[in-house]
């Protein structure tokens, strides 16, 4: 299994605040992607990174900013979290080998907004 | 309107049945994958097709890529409880890295 770790995997969190979701993985692959999902939208891509210090949006990226500074890190942070993001929310690498465009997935980090 | 449309959305059958879900396009793709994620767990990579009416085939489930490249379908073979879980298809986005997903067909085997 590809090395992806993700903190915290469950949290709580009262509206407005900001919370920051953070993805570690240990296999040195360039690309990192943030998803959420949700019953009847399937798996939507937030934001992803191509590089350090290079991302991107993805197509539901309002409200989510993300940063990263180092290979192995991707964080993503609800700024001020609205009951709308309550989500299960995954991350993901590809980029090694030929088929540098399979992804391999976190255990996702469910968060509720109240 | 959805890049990927997969049926059926839910599925629920005996051990032992066969059965086929399907991933469907308008638009034509270098590549599409299929990916199982079972309840409480991110998706896990089952296989990758590239060429039009490849075949693969991964114990009791036969991937197959439509001739147009446009559509996808997996077929399992004498389902077993084991094979419960979301089938996902996904494609990548043309001279990018990002995969789009499907909504995935929701299967539970029953005993």
């Amino acid at each position: 299994d590809a090395g992806i770790t993700q903190s915290p995997r469950h949290k709580v969190t009262e509206t407005g605040t900001p919370v920051t979701l953070r993805c570690h993985q240990t296999e040195n692959h360039r690309y990192m992607y943030w998803y959420r999902q949700d019953p009847g939208h399937g798996l939507r891509l937030i934001h992803y990174s191509y590089g350090v210090k290079d991302t991107d949006k993805g197509e539901v990226s309002d409200g989510y900013s993300v940063s990263r500074s180092k290979t192995e890190d991707f964080l993503l942070t609800l700024e001020s979290a609205t009951s709308s993001q309550t989500s299960v929310y995954f991350c993901a690498i590809s980029g090694q080998g030929a088929m540098n465009t399979e992804a391999f997935f976190g255990q996702g980090t469910r968060l509720t907004v109240v | 309107t959805q890049l990927l449309e997969q049926s059926p959305q839910f599925l629920s059958i005996q051990e032992g049945e066969n059965l086929t879900v399907y991933c469907n396009s308008s638009s034509v793709f270098s590549s599409l994958q299929w990916y199982r994620q079972e309840p409480g767990e991110g998706p896990v990579l089952l296989v990758t097709v590239v060429t039009g009416g490849e075949v693969k085939k991964l114990k009791r489930l036969t991937f197959q890529f439509g001739d147009a490249r446009k559509d996808s379908s997996l077929h399992i073979t004498a389902a077993q409880p084991g094979d419960t879980g979301l089938y996902l298809c996904a494609v990548p986005g043309a001279g990018s890295y990002q995969l789009t997903f499907g909504k995935g067909t929701k299967l539970s085997v029953i005993p």
